[in-house]
């Protein structure tokens, strides 16, 4: 259980397209997913946390209108780089919290990423 | 502002080591710690996590944890190492508190020699 999912598992586009990510919950309802950025030989980065119905609360420093995110069910979650450019280049990487029942923090779950390259 | 530091960013063993990797953080109030692993090519997945009780946690492949909140610490330990784990190992914290952020160290990575 608790299989966090990815696609694109990896994205190559030219710079000034725009390239959507999706995150999925494939057993489990997520009432909080977060998006990371992962640099090579760094730790992650959190970019924001979405909540479902309601809009992503964004890190320090990241972009909303670059990295726009939608949590539009229990399931799934969108981060859409918007006008991308080499520097966006990275690995994202999504988790997935499930529904609380207890008020209690629950684990994430972390999906397999999404390399974008931005030529 | 709430940091974990991993003092080991490269540790080489060999296997039928004994392994600990170094987890501080600081934080001062009540916390959830967690350790992750990144083998080659996969994605992060959980090993062990610490919420409340026992201070000594076991995990899956027989890893094991102890906080030690008097000295703001999670280490990992396995008594014996396999070829197997190489991996990348990520200490994580978040706050005892309605909000999930996870706070990530850098990492160690591990190479495990046959």
């Amino acid at each position: 259980g608790a299989v966090v999912s990815q696609h694109p598992s990896r994205v190559i586009c030219k710079s000034g397209t725009s390239v959507k990510i999706e995150c999925r919950s494939l057993d489990f309802q997520a009432t909080t997913m977060f998006w990371y950025r992962q640099f090579p030989k760094k730790s992650l980065m959190l970019m924001a946390t979405s909540n479902e119905g309601s809009k992503a609360t964004y890190e320090q420093g990241v972009e909303k209108d670059k990295f726009l995110i939608n949590h539009a069910s229990l399931t799934l979650s969108t981060l859409t780089v918007t006008s991308a450019h080499p520097e966006d280049s990275s690995f994202y990487i999504c988790s997935a919290s499930p529904q609380r029942t207890s008020g209690r923090m629950e684990t994430q779950y972390f999906g397999p990423g999404t390399r974008l390259l931005v030529l | 502002a709430q940091s974990v530091s991993q003092h080991n960013h490269h540790v080489i063993l060999s296997e039928a080591a004994s392994l600990e990797l170094g987890c501080n953080y600081s934080y001062g109030g009540t916390v959830n710690l967690f350790w992750y692993v990144q083998y080659p090519g996969q994605h992060l997945q959980l090993l062990l996590k610490y919420f409340s009780g026992d201070p000594l946690v076991k995990g899956i492949k027989g890893f094991e944890a102890e906080f030690i909140k008097s000295k703001f610490s999670f280490n990992l330990r396995k008594p014996s190492v396999q070829w197997s784990d190489t991996a990348e190992y990520f200490c994580a914290v978040t706050r005892n508190t309605g909000f999930q952020k996870l706070v990530f160290g850098t990492g160690t990575r591990l190479l495990v020699s046959p």
